[in-house]
């Protein structure tokens, strides 16, 4: 699993309410992401981060925000929970490996947003 | 914009039996990636390909790249049970650059049958 942790692995929440979830990595990977993943979809990228304080937005980042303040730690930020933002939330590194990058992927987190 | 179609996305094979997953992408690349699903777990890399006519396997599994026709191809070979999971192509957004962001498909179903 790289090394790659999230929390919560779970959360149920009603809509309206702030959640934040985390992701953590225990070696010091430049770039982390966050993607989404609804049925028929696939997995869609919500923001990701190429350095300490350094993020950008993904394909589906409305109503999402992040925050890098070390290294080792990603953080997702859903302000205000929308049940439209229902869905399995998954955080990956990516592993340079001589010519190519690769990523690895967490081992998610479902939120249910009521 | 890159969009990457993958077909079909719901597959049921008999064990034994022979079968391709495609994987097109609309716009130039040179790294494209497959991972695998297994239900209700997150993503694990199965290969790399980075030029045109790359072909790597891995048991019952193998992978080609075809960079002018932008398709790449997953092929099954004699399915056996274990290899039932839902197996996503992504593509590198970035062409000729440094780490770019992947691009995935909605995934392939594959249900492989006694």
């Amino acid at each position: 699993d790289a090394g790659i942790t999230q929390s919560p692995r779970h959360k149920v929440t009603e809509t309206g309410t702030p959640v934040t979830l985390r992701c953590h990595q225990t070696e010091n990977h430049r770039y982390m992401y966050w993607y989404r993943q609804d049925p028929g979809h696939g997995l869609r990228l919500i923001h990701y981060s190429y350095g300490v304080k350094d993020t950008d937005k993904g394909e589906v980042s409305d109503g999402y925000s992040v925050s890098r303040s070390k290294t080792e730690d990603f953080l997702l930020t859903l302000e205000s929970a929308t049940s439209s933002q229902t869905s399995v939330y998954f955080c990956a590194i990516s592993v340079k490996g001589g010519l190519y990058n690769e990523q690895f992927f967490g081992p998610g987190t479902r939120l249910t947003v009521l | 914009e890159l969009k990457v179609e993958q077909n079909p996305l719901f597959l049921s094979m008999q064990e034994g039996k022979n079968y391709t997953i495609y994987c097109n992408y609309s716009t130039t690349s040179d790294r494209l990636y497959w991972y695998r699903q297994d239900p209700g777990k997150s993503l694990e890399s199965l290969f790399v390909l980075l030029s045109n006519g790359a072909v790597k396997q891995e048991g019952r599994l193998m992978a080609s790249l075809d960079t002018k026709a932008r398709l790449s191809t997953l092929h099954i070979t004699a399915a056996v049970h274990d290899l039932s999971a839902t197996y996503f192509c992504a593509v590198d957004s970035n062409y000729g650059g440094s780490q770019g962001n992947l691009i995935f498909g909605k995934g392939t179903k594959l249900s492989v049958k006694p």
